[in-house]
């Protein structure tokens, strides 16, 4: 099964503008991270946000995570059609294993 | 820094026929998973190697998959006979530390498998 959902499933903005995607898991978690596919290519590491941490920046990515609602945001700044991909939130628990979510794909218009 | 390699791409087979995948992970990398996805879901993992062991394969069909990582490097995965539900994108990906320490994981490009 899989431990954390994103929300939307389909997001499509205007270049320019924010992107905001939403992730929620179920079970306690060592870290949450965010991966970026491009179609037909592989998982893409974007950002790991540990358990203890709130809050995370890398470029124009910004990385919230609330752990007493077991949730996580991911914002990306100023978008660009090079961003237009899908985005998985991944948790690692106690089972010391990645689980991803169902994604959100993003199209982002010129 | 050489990415992970997988192989095939692409495949394309009839039900009840077998395939095999393969994949180098990045040098000095101990942990080497298969995730199995499915087009419009996230991936699932199938199966993680720590080394040459088996850390994790509660998830793998064993009764179909099998798969294996000689001398802790490469590793092959193996559907026998396969289904038309295992059509779906093969990804292994390798990390330098063993999941729930942190780390990131590199993926490979996939092999994507079609089952008619």
């Amino acid at each position: 099964s899989q431990q954390g959902e994103e929300d939307p499933q389909a997001l499509s903005i205007q270049e320019g503008e924010n992107a905001t995607m939403n992730c929620s898991y179920k079970t306690s978690i060592n870290n949450l991270q965010w991966y970026r596919q491009n179609s037909g290519r592989g998982l893409v590491h974007l950002i790991l946000i540990r358990s203890n941490e709130r809050e995370k920046h890398s470029g124009r990515l910004r990385v919230t995570l609330d752990t007493s609602k077991k949730s996580s945001s991911l914002l990306i700044t100023a978008s660009r059609a090079a961003d237009t991909a899908s985005y998985f939130c991944a948790t690692s628990g106690s089972a010391r294993q990645l689980t991803f979510g169902s994604g959100t794909q993003l199209t982002v218009l010129p | 820094e050489a990415g992970v390699a997988q192989s095939p791409r692409y495949k394309i087979i009839e039900k009840r026929q077998s395939v095999a995948f393969w994949c180098n992970p990045i040098s000095g990398h101990a942990t080497l998973y298969w995730y199995q996805q499915i087009l419009g879901q996230g991936p699932k993992l199938l199966i993680q190697f720590q080394n040459n062991g088996v850390v994790d394969d509660s998830q793998l069909p064993k009764d179909r998959f099998s798969a294996e990582r000689l001398k802790g490097v490469d590793s092959t995965l193996k559907i026998q006979p396969a289904k038309l539900e295992d059509s779906a994108v093969y990804l292994c990906a390798s990390s330098l530390e063993v999941q729930g320490s942190g780390g990131e994981l590199f993926f490979g490009e996939g092999s994507r498998l079609t089952v008619l």
